[in-house]
């Protein structure tokens, strides 16, 4: 059964300041998707990952995939107030369906 | 363009109504899913429909329902509503067998409270 396992699951940051939130899955898997929510919202697509080594990047986020290890990251640059929401990763369970497994999510504040 | 579309977008039900959750894409995708977010659980999936024509149970089918009517819409039922179904529920699309980056495009949301 896949597992997906985000952390941290709260992030509270300065502006300014990177950091790192980081996707664990427990069996192989060649798809790997990150989604922002903002409190009250859908969910907004941000990165599709499809092979190893994968790196995207837009504006002060950026992911990458590691399929041997498991893990994908999400690196924030020099963060701003505007990019406080939550961030979900979820991973293809990988038969024809094009089924997902979320993790928990997290919950990014950037304060002033 | 109006990609996914919900309706309601917030309800209440008494503890053993029923009611139905609507969903509708623009996107001529082939492949729908309904999802339930509570605090702390991320989204898990209950039900999906790979093509129309088809559906099948995801993660945490019991109690509920779906019709794909056709192939924009993906309807999800609940017939005896119980306080453990309080939840927010999305509705997502996606086109399988295409391009394979693809993401799944969701709506936003029924907010479903049951008393």
């Amino acid at each position: 059964e896949l597992k997906v396992e985000q952390n941290p699951l709260f992030l509270s940051m300065q502006e300014g300041k990177n950091y790192t939130i980081y996707c664990n899955y427990s069996t192989t898997s060649d798809r790997l998707y990150w989604y922002r929510q903002d409190p009250g919202k859908s969910l907004e697509s941000l990165f599709v990952l499809l092979s190893n080594g994968a790196v995207k990047q837009e504006g002060r986020l950026m992911a990458s995939l590691d399929t041997k290890a498991r893990l994908s990251t999400l690196h924030i640059t020099a963060a701003v107030h505007d990019l406080s929401a939550t961030y979900f990763c979820a991973v293809d369970t990988g038969g024809s369906q094009g089924n997902l497994i979320f993790g928990k999510g997290t919950k990014l504040s950037v304060k002033p | 363009n109006a990609g996914v579309t919900q309706t309601p977008k917030f309800q209440v039900l008494k503890t053993g109504q029923s009611m139905t959750l609507q969903c509708a894409q623009d996107m001529n995708h082939n492949s729908m899913y309904w999802y339930r977010q509570d605090p702390g659980m991320g989204l898990r999936l209950i039900y999906y429909s790979a093509s129309e024509g088809t559906t099948d149970k995801g993660e945490v089918p019991n109690g509920y329902n779906v019709s794909r009517l056709n192939k924009r819409e993906f309807s999800l039922r609940l017939e005896s509503a119980a306080p453990s179904q309080t939840s927010v529920y999305f509705c997502a699309s996606t086109l399988l067998g295409a391009a394979p980056d693809q993401p799944q495009h969701f709506g936003d949301g029924t907010r479903l409270s049951i008393l």
